[in-house]
């Protein structure tokens, strides 16, 4: 089944203890990216990936990092969480770039709660 | 900069009524993407249509449509004869791509809820 899995899907953390939140998936995607949702705000892009290795700043970048090392991998990390971090996040991917841009497929969310 | 406009935040309509989501976008691109999602209370996110900047005509999927009118930079959704199932946050998206980049925009949503 093509999917887009997060892990963990609920996570309750203090300010400053790093976490990552791990998506992967298996359709061969080369874009991958990272939202947030609050209330009122939408979806808000962090960071996305065109390809491995490459990867650039969304909207909203402060405060995280990603990495993707394989094609499949698109980790979150959270250096150090702060509660303004608190959020819904959901992982993404789709295929190409280049000269068309096509829909995502997201993954079903992780819920983080910084205390 | 590419920016996504919902003004609805919330609209309650009596089933089987008509009801049209808004979507205004800006963008300095030529070339962009728009899409629609759907986000039912159990919370997935659910593509349901794409479109280019070169194609304005119109789309009907079922009892879904969608008016794209780049005169007026909005991508409109209309559900006729609303149903329960329908209920549900819509978020309109802008994608554009430029240098091999390529970044999405989403609005803020539309709270649909159908009355029984």
């Amino acid at each position: 089944e093509a999917q887009v899995t997060q892990n963990p899907r609920y996570l309750i953390t203090v300010t400053g203890k790093k976490l990552t939140v791990t998506c992967s998936q298996n359709m061969n995607h080369e874009y991958m990216s990272w939202y947030r949702q609050d209330p009122g705000l939408g979806l808000r892009q962090i960071y996305y990936s065109m390809n491995v290795e490459v990867t650039d700043k969304g909207d909203v970048p402060e405060g995280y990092k990603v990495s993707r090392k394989e094609k499949r991998n698109f980790p979150l990390i959270l250096e150090s969480p702060s509660p303004n971090q608190t959020s819904l996040y959901f992982c993404a991917s789709s295929r190409g770039g280049g000269t068309s841009n096509y829909e995502q497929y997201f993954g079903p969310g992780t819920r983080l709660t910084v205390t | 900069a590419q920016k996504v406009t919902q003004a609805q935040t919330e609209i309650s309509v009596v089933e089987k009524e008509d009801v049209t989501l808004d979507c205004v976008y800006e963008t300095r691109d030529t070339t962009y993407y728009l899409f629609w999602y759907k986000q039912p209370p159990s919370g997935e996110l659910v593509f349901l249509i794409r479109r280019n900047s070169f194609d304005e005509q119109n789309e009907i999927s079922g009892r879904y449509s969608w008016n794209f009118q780049k005169s007026t930079s909005s991508f409109n959704f209309t559900i006729t004869a609303s149903q329960v199932v329908d209920s549900a946050v819509y978020f309109c998206a802008l994608s554009e791509e430029w240098a091999g980049y390529q970044k999405v925009t989403f609005g803020t949503g539309t709270k649909l809820q159908v009355i029984p």
